[in-house]
């Protein structure tokens, strides 16, 4: 079975510094992708990164960066020049992709991670 | 934004009673879910559908039934509402591709007294 863990309920940064949100997993699958998402403090689950197992490089999207090791199963997020708005709870998600290259899409979820961004 | 509305947004509702929550997109999107959200167990996935009428479990079922008709509406009932049902209920869509992304509705908070 699979499974995600976040071990850092809670993380702090001060504004304009980097932070790094850690992510672990567990699967036996050679194929899978690896997501997060962020959910502010109004309720909604806004989609941040996406890794794939076998992509080479370390997926980006503007300021967030994600640190893929297959090896030690870890796939942290790097949030750069933090914001105020990026206070929420973070969270890592994986989705198990068969052989075929498809799935049933469904993700498992880690337990979070609130950070705070202070002034 | 993925055209994902949840309906209620917010219920409050007595142990015993039965309860439907509704989930309508307007991405004709094959695949839907599902999830629940409860402080420290993140969201976990309650039933997923992989088209019409084509539905199955996921990891905290007991207790619930989904149906889908139409590919724009997923539907979850609670046949009898418990207080452990309280939750944060979320739809989502998408993902079935190797890097397709699962797009979330707004969530519907569930009170169950």
């Amino acid at each position: 079975a699979q499974k995600i863990t976040q071990t850092q309920p809670g993380m702090f940064v001060q504004e304009k510094e980097a932070v790094t949100l850690d992510c672990t997993y567990d699967t036996s699958d050679q194929s899978y992708g690896l997501f997060w998402y962020k959910q502010p403090s109004s309720g909604e689950m806004i989609f941040l990164i996406y890794q794939g197992s076998y992509d080479e490089q370390n997926a980006t999207e503007g300021r967030y960066s994600l640190n893929f090791q297959k090896a030690r199963k870890s796939a942290n997020l790097v949030i750069s020049a933090s914001q105020l708005g990026d206070s929420a709870m973070y969270f890592c998600a994986m989705r198990e992709v068969n052989a075929g290259g498809t799935s049933y899409g469904k993700l498992t979820f880690g337990q979070g991670t609130i950070l705070t961004v202070h002034p | 934004d993925a055209g994902i509305t949840q309906s209620p947004r917010h219920k409050v509702t007595e142990t015993g009673t039965p309860v439907t929550l509704r989930c309508h997109q307007t991405e004709n999107h094959r695949y839907m879910y599902w999830y629940r959200q409860d402080p420290g167990h993140g969201l976990r996935l309650i039933h997923y559908s992989y088209g019409v009428k084509d539905t199955d479990k996921g990891e905290v079922s007991d207790g619930y039934s989904v149906s889908r008709s139409k590919t724009e509406d997923f539907l979850l009932t609670l046949e009898s509402a418990t207080s452990s049902q309280t939750s944060v209920y979320f739809c989502a869509i998408g993902g079935s591709g190797r890097s397709e992304t699962q797009y979330f509705g707004p969530g519907t908070r569930l009170l169950v007294l």
